[in-house]
């Protein structure tokens, strides 16, 4: 959705290498999303974060982490990526429960 | 911890059958919602259920919520190429949303 951006789109890394993926908003949404999507799994929660400073974890938070030092930038990094972290990863926007989230574009990460 | 469950995971259609998809929640739900991915795209927000019983619809799709908040379906009625795409369920209990592993849809025109 317009408001939301993604970078890099596309990355390639070999494992142990630390990643970090960026998402962008400019619609001042207080709540921001890290998620995953992989076959049969759905979207599933990482981290989230409900404010500058303020992040808490979601479902497969293990080997990930996050920072929001600014309302626009969420940044999701990855330590020392491995293998099972190869995915498409979508950060999305929103006001929080119970309103909607607005997804951006996804980054496919591939950990060779 | 909650679950959410969503059937079929693929379902393959001549354009101008109906399709549904079905999502169950281990749990009592809050509210749930619905999103869209078309194939290389992003989830899209479709929308929000919240009351027991509740039936929206935009167009030719049916979104219902059971009255026990526990299960919620979504029904397209004669499917188009336009339809085509992953259909998710998102469950939300408390501060925890959940979605579904999603119902990827094909329509042979």
């Amino acid at each position: 959705d317009a408001g939301i951006t993604q970078s890099p789109r596309h990355k390639v890394t070999e494992t142990g290498t630390p990643v970090t993926l960026r998402c962008h908003q400019t619609e001042n949404h207080r709540y921001m999303y890290w998620y995953r999507q992989d076959p049969g799994h759905g979207l599933r929660l990482i981290h989230y974060s409900y404010g500058v400073k303020d992040t808490d974890k979601g479902e497969v938070s293990d080997g990930y982490s996050v920072s929001r030092s600014k309302t626009e930038d969420f940044l999701l990094t990855l330590e020392s990526a491995t293998s099972s972290q190869t995915s498409v990863y979508f950060c999305a926007m929103g006001q929080g429960h119970p309103y909607e989230q607005y997804f951006g574009p996804g980054t496919r990460l591939t950990v060779t | 911890g909650q679950q959410v469950m969503q059937i079929p995971q693929y379902q393959h259609v001549q354009e101008g059958e109906d399709f549904t998809t079905y999502c169950n929640s281990s749990t009592t739900l809050s509210n749930i919602q619905w999103y869209k991915q078309r194939p290389g795209g992003h989830p899209v927000f479709l929308i929000q259920l919240v009351k027991s019983g509740e039936v929206k619809k935009q167009k030719r799709l049916t979104f219902q919520f059971g009255e026990a908040k526990k299960n919620s379906s979504l029904h397209i009625t004669a499917t188009q190429t336009t339809d085509v795409g992953t259909y998710f369920c998102a469950g939300r209990r408390n501060n925890d949303m959940r979605f579904g592993a999603g119902t990827r849809l094909t329509v042979k025109p």
